[in-house]
């Protein structure tokens, strides 16, 4: 079982609908949690990070952690084509100073 | 803030040589700095740890004495390929932690490798 679960997509949306993107995570020892867009060619660029369970918003972009089910998603409203992206999540767990990485999730956002 | 850069943003070396690839952070001091490589379509791949003033600590199947790590300073760390060949071919990408409780991680702009 991977530690870190995203369906690679893509994920197809229109233009100013929201899209949702889902990761899974397999460790209960895992505390902190990251969204990452990476665009094709360019390294991650940090977006979201949330700690603790329930909702976290910044601009168009909400993070939700529910750690009774193990999972961290991530909303982002008013898609723009400039969102089109590979979105990765990342989690760390307890103890240990490095991050697993999900394979990612390719959103399109469609004008 | 929390600003990583890179140098060279690419290189071009022939098989045999060897080549050092550059991370600072560049306005916040890094406890930890970690190394990833990533092939086209792929995710990213930890290659190893490096903490300052400590060995690296790398991901099983890294080879260390390939893969050259010194993390000499707080803002500073490099990863020397030695002794090059096509298949390290590769997009190379550093990232940076604060430390303390705090674990996100910050990229710096990648450096692609081309081996001939």
């Amino acid at each position: 079982q991977k530690e870190v679960e995203q369906n690679s997509g893509p994920l197809s949306v229109p233009e100013g609908a929201i899209a949702s993107l889902n990761c899974t995570y397999s460790d209960r020892g895992s505390q902190s949690f990251f969204w990452y867009r990476q665009y094709s060619g360019k390294s991650p660029e940090l977006i979201m990070f949330i700690y603790s369970n329930g909702d976290k918003e910044d601009g168009r972009f909400t993070a939700q952690l529910n750690k009774a089910s193990q999972y961290v998603s991530l909303l982002i409203r008013d898609s723009q084509p400039s969102d089109s992206a590979t979105y990765l999540c990342a989690v760390n767990i307890e103890g240990y100073q490095k991050v697993t990485f999900g394979i990612g999730t390719k959103l399109q956002v469609i004008p | 803030g929390a600003v990583v850069s890179q140098h060279p943003s690419w290189v071009i070396c022939k098989s045999g040589t060897s080549v050092k690839i550059e991370c600072r952070s560049l306005d916040f001091q890094a406890t930890t700095m970690f190394w990833y490589r990533q092939f086209p379509k792929q995710s990213l791949m930890l290659m190893a740890t490096s903490n300052e003033g400590s060995k690296a600590t790398y991901e099983q199947g890294v080879e260390k004495d390939k893969f050259l790590i010194n993390h000499a300073s707080l803002t500073l760390s490099t990863l020397t390929v030695t002794s090059a060949h096509p298949e390290d071919s590769s997009f190379y990408i550093c990232s940076a932690r604060h430390g303390g409780d705090s674990y996100e991680q910050y990229f710096g702009p990648g450096t692609r490798l081309t081996v001939t």
